[in-house]
């Protein structure tokens, strides 16, 4: 099992549209997690970290789930330049050890 | 946040050449990792780079191959040697400030290796 899972999708959605991606994890100590925004040929950008309550950003809402040991995001009125590659990152506690998910594509059509 | 200046952004080498790409931070970091990225796959971590010490390296990446210097808190190489096609890829410098804080990155290097 891998550490950190992602669906790659890709996902393609309207303008407009709700999207959420799902991310699981396999080290039930791992303490941070983190969503990443990668476009084509950029280096990753770092989108919003997550808390264990669960945060909010304009369009963007993060959640964790400890128990069931997956992260969430959700992303709506999706808009064009939302087109991109997620990248969803855990780090082990205590350490400076990061752990990349292989990324969600997600394409929104005009 | 870190400013990372990463370079070359890119470059085209013959296989059996080295190829030495630099990172330099505008503030002093404890930690700095470099990543390689293979066409269409994630971020896979080569090593971690201490100031002062000898980098760690994860499984399936050795010195030889990748020597990396770390000669102070603002800077770090990252070398790739004796180059081979399968080396084509993106290559990141990264730096985190504080274990469990988001890392920061590069704007990577584009290696093609013919």
């Amino acid at each position: 099992r891998k550490e950190v899972e992602q669906d790659p999708g890709p996902f393609n959605v309207p303008e407009g549209a709700t999207v959420a991606f799902n991310c699981t994890y396999s080290n039930s100590a791992s303490q941070s997690f983190f969503w990443y925004r990668q476009d084509c040929r950029k280096e990753p950008k770092l989108l919003m970290s997550v808390y264990s309550s669960g945060n909010e950003d304009g369009r963007f809402t993060a959640q964790l789930n400890r128990a069931s040991q997956y992260i969430s995001l959700l992303i709506r009125d999706s808009k064009l330049s939302d087109s991109a590659t997620y990248l969803c990152v855990v780090n082990e506690a205590g350490t400076y050890k990061y752990i990349f998910g292989t990324g969600t594509r997600l394409k929104v059509l005009a | 946040s870190a400013v990372i200046s990463q370079k070359p952004s890119r470059d085209i080498c013959q296989r059996g050449t080295s190829l030495t790409i630099q990172c330099q931070v505008d503030s002093q970091v404890t930690m700095m990792f470099w990543y390689r990225q293979q066409p269409g796959q994630s971020l896979t971590l080569i090593a971690t780079a201490n100031q002062g010490s000898e980098a760690t390296y994860e499984s399936g990446f050795v010195i030889d191959k990748f020597p990396i210097s770390r000669p102070n808190l603002t800077f770090s190489t990252l070398t790739v040697s004796n180059m081979s096609p399968e080396d084509s890829s993106i290559y990141l410098c990264s730096v985190a400030g504080q274990a469990n804080t988001e890392a920061f990155f590069g704007q990577g290097t584009r290696l093609t290796v013919v």
